[in-house]
């Protein structure tokens, strides 16, 4: 399968920074790429649909201005947590779509002070 | 719309008993099935897939048959091991063109020795 990198796998900020997260396709060029929050014991909520070289795609009831994501290339999607509070706090994973498949990345532990 | 139903975890199995984790889905169309594992503080991992009535996905001793008729997609492994204790995420694929899953609520599975 697809290997999925992402970067950082924990960060801990303080109330009202941005924060970055990068997630990499390592083995093969991906025009679609998904971001996830995932709460403590439960399911992924699917936040915005990544696409090479055009606007993301969000999910009702995400802010798409605040959480930004940039997809400028076939193999790095970002993305940023703007002005980030405590509630922003979780678990953000990425996957990439080969056919009809997707593969995850591992993920990434945010933490707001 | 599209959805995936689990069976309720958390499921608590000795060494070397045979699991079953249901999962039934409703959808329009033909989906795509997948099956996959999260173990704690990773991101997700495909377990197995199938892509049309009838087929059986299997890996790692675990397996799945795509039933359209029970709209059903359970996952069976015969022998679990303490290295099994994971979480499992049933999910459907939108065949519409977005690539968008539906996910179930996963399942925590805990194995004892």
């Amino acid at each position: 399968g697809a290997v999925v990198s992402q970067h950082p796998s924990r960060v801990i900020c303080k109330s009202g920074t941005s924060v970055k997260i990068e997630c990499r396709s390592l083995d093969f060029q991906a025009t679609t790429m998904f971001w996830y929050r995932q709460f403590p014991k439960q399911s992924l909520m699917l936040m915005a649909t990544s696409n090479e070289g055009s606007k993301a795609t969000y999910e009702q009831g995400v802010e798409k201005d605040k959480f930004l994501i940039n997809h400028a290339s076939l193999t790095l999607s970002t993305l940023t947590v703007t002005s980030a509070h405590p509630e922003d706090s979780s678990f953000y994973i990425c996957s990439v779509t080969f056919t009809d498949t997707q593969y995850f990345g591992p993920g990434t532990r945010l933490t707001v002070l | 719309g599209d959805s995936v139903t689990q069976m309720e975890g958390p499921v608590t199995l000795s060494e070397e008993a045979f699991l079953t984790i249901n999962c039934t889905y409703t959808a329009t169309g033909y989906p795509s099935l997948f099956w996959y594992v999260q173990y704690p503080g990773e991101g997700l991992q495909l377990l197995l897939k199938a892509t049309k009535a009838d087929d059986k996905g299997s890996n790692k001793g675990f397996e799945a048959t795509y039933r359209k008729e029970t709209t059903s997609f359970h996952l069976e492994k015969g022998s679990v091991q303490v290295s099994d204790s994971a979480v499992y995420f049933c999910a459907l694929s939108d065949r519409g063109g977005t690539y968008k899953y539906i996910f179930g609520t996963g399942t925590r599975l805990k194995v004892l020795a």
